[in-house]
């Protein structure tokens, strides 16, 4: 069966400091990887998707990059994180997007402080 | 461009009675609609979806009802129990490669 793994599960990070999540995929090849933030009160929105290795659509500019070193992991990363990068970071992955969207992973509590 | 709304942030309901959750779209373009449920510190899991051929799916407890003259569907969920209380996500499928979400409405069962 498939699972996704998201970590770590909660991160306090100061401003400036680095950042890098890391999502990965078991039981699938070729999975569609997304990365999406919940801002506090606020809906889901799609930060990055790729459907291949070396393959990121960025969906919103802003201080963060997605990279896809290996089929079935993607990262997320800063080089100098804002206070507005704090929220709840979730990965996702599909590999037919359709009546079952995505599996979502159990997401990474991010506060910068 | 909120292509998805949820209108409603908080919903509060008692237990027993049917919840109903709303949802507006404006792309008729989108071929499924999802709802997804999602409880604190972990990450949304898929509930139940109807395609946009479709005006309504059951599950269980769950109903999801499309209009699509309306650009509108809703959830019910009947009876509500208490470990129905969580936030609710609608999501519509764009270009078969990424969900589009609502902003999430919070939905508390009252015993």
């Amino acid at each position: 069966s498939q699972t996704i793994h998201q970590w770590p599960a909660t991160l306090v990070q100061p401003v400036g400091s680095p950042l890098s999540l890391e999502c990965t995929v078991e039981g699938t090849s070729n999975p569609n990887l997304y990365w999406y933030r919940q801002a506090a009160g606020r809906g889901l929105q799609l930060l990055f998707y790729s459907v291949g290795i070396g393959q990121i659509s960025s969906e919103v500019p802003q201080n963060l990059s997605a990279s896809r070193p290996q089929d079935r992991q993607f990262i997320l990363s800063s080089k100098k994180l804002l206070l507005s990068d704090s929220g709840f970071y979730l990965c996702a992955w599909s590999v037919s997007l359709g009546q079952y969207g995505y599996t979502f992973g159990s997401g990474t509590r991010l506060t910068v402080v | 461009d909120q292509q998805v709304k949820q209108n409603s942030p908080s919903l509060s309901v008692q237990e027993g009675r049917i919840s109903i959750l709303n949802c507006d779209y404006t792309n008729s373009m989108f071929d499924y609609f999802l709802w997804y449920k999602k409880y604190p510190a972990e990450g949304p899991t898929f509930l139940i979806s109807i395609s946009s051929i479709k005006d309504k799916n059951e599950d269980g407890r769950f109903t999801v009802f499309l209009n699509k003259s309306a650009k509108h569907l809703s959830l019910h969920i009947v009876p509500s129990q208490p470990g129905d209380s969580a936030v609710y996500f609608c999501a519509a499928i764009q270009g078969a490669q990424k969900l589009v979400f609502g902003q999430g409405t919070r939905l508390t069962i009252n015993p």
